[in-house]
């Protein structure tokens, strides 16, 4: 099925530091979902997006919902250990079924203390 | 709400054997999805239902797959026969608008 390019594929990183993550796709998408999935969970929405320009900050947590609508960005400001995990953007496409999310191929995010 | 309940969380089952994985969306959610995720294909959409009725079942990858909801509260995703292909973990999902939110998963592991 559709995936969204998700990149980076995963980062490796010391505590402190901070990490930016993005998703692309080549149409237009009406709102951009940010998910953290920890080990032996399922995915748990961080931020939902539902405007072209859309800056959201949740905590630590800001993500933006691109001008183009092609595109979102994740940051995550001085990371800490239980930040660990793999993020999956997700979005629905402009015009396409209602409720159809289309997911990201995820980021897999390893924070050493 | 508990959120979206599902079970069992593990299954170990022989390969050819039917296997039954449920689910319980948030209440006054009206759509449903049945997600598979393996690391080489990440997330797969199999099945989603609104308002009960299934609206898009491109995503089950064969016949052996079958899912149900009966009622707004419930939900079952059925192999039968199951393979040690079908290995994955199997999450549930519900949304009323947009923003979906998932249960913990039921991980299968056919042998």
């Amino acid at each position: 099925g559709q995936q969204l390019n998700q990149s980076p594929q995963s980062m490796f990183i010391q505590e402190g530091e901070d990490v930016s993550m993005n998703c692309t796709s080549s149409s237009i998408f009406n709102t951009w979902l940010w998910y953290k999935q920890d080990p032996g969970e399922g995915p748990v929405l961080l931020i939902a997006l539902y405007k072209a320009g859309e800056l959201t900050s949740n905590g630590r947590l800001t993500a933006q919902f691109g001008i183009t609508r092609k595109d979102s960005f994740l940051n995550i400001s001085a990371s800490i250990p239980s930040d660990v995990g793999i993020y999956f953007c997700a979005g629905l496409p402009w015009g396409g079924a209602t409720n159809k999310l289309i997911f990201g191929t995820g980021t897999l995010l390893a924070v050493q203390p | 709400d508990a959120g979206v309940i599902q079970s069992p969380r593990h299954e170990v089952t022989e390969m050819g054997q039917e296997v039954t994985l449920r689910c319980k969306p948030i209440s006054g959610h009206d759509y449903l999805f049945w997600y598979r995720q393996t690391m080489m294909r990440g997330l797969e959409l199999l099945i989603y239902f609104n308002n009960n009725v299934p609206i898009d079942d491109s995503g089950m990858p064969e016949d052996r797959f079958s899912a149900k909801m009966p009622n707004a509260s419930f939900s079952t995703l059925k192999i039968q026969p199951s393979e040690p292909r079908d290995s994955a973990v199997y999450f549930c999902a519900s949304t009323k608008g947009g923003e979906a939110f998932f249960g913990q998963g039921t991980r299968l592991t056919v042998v």
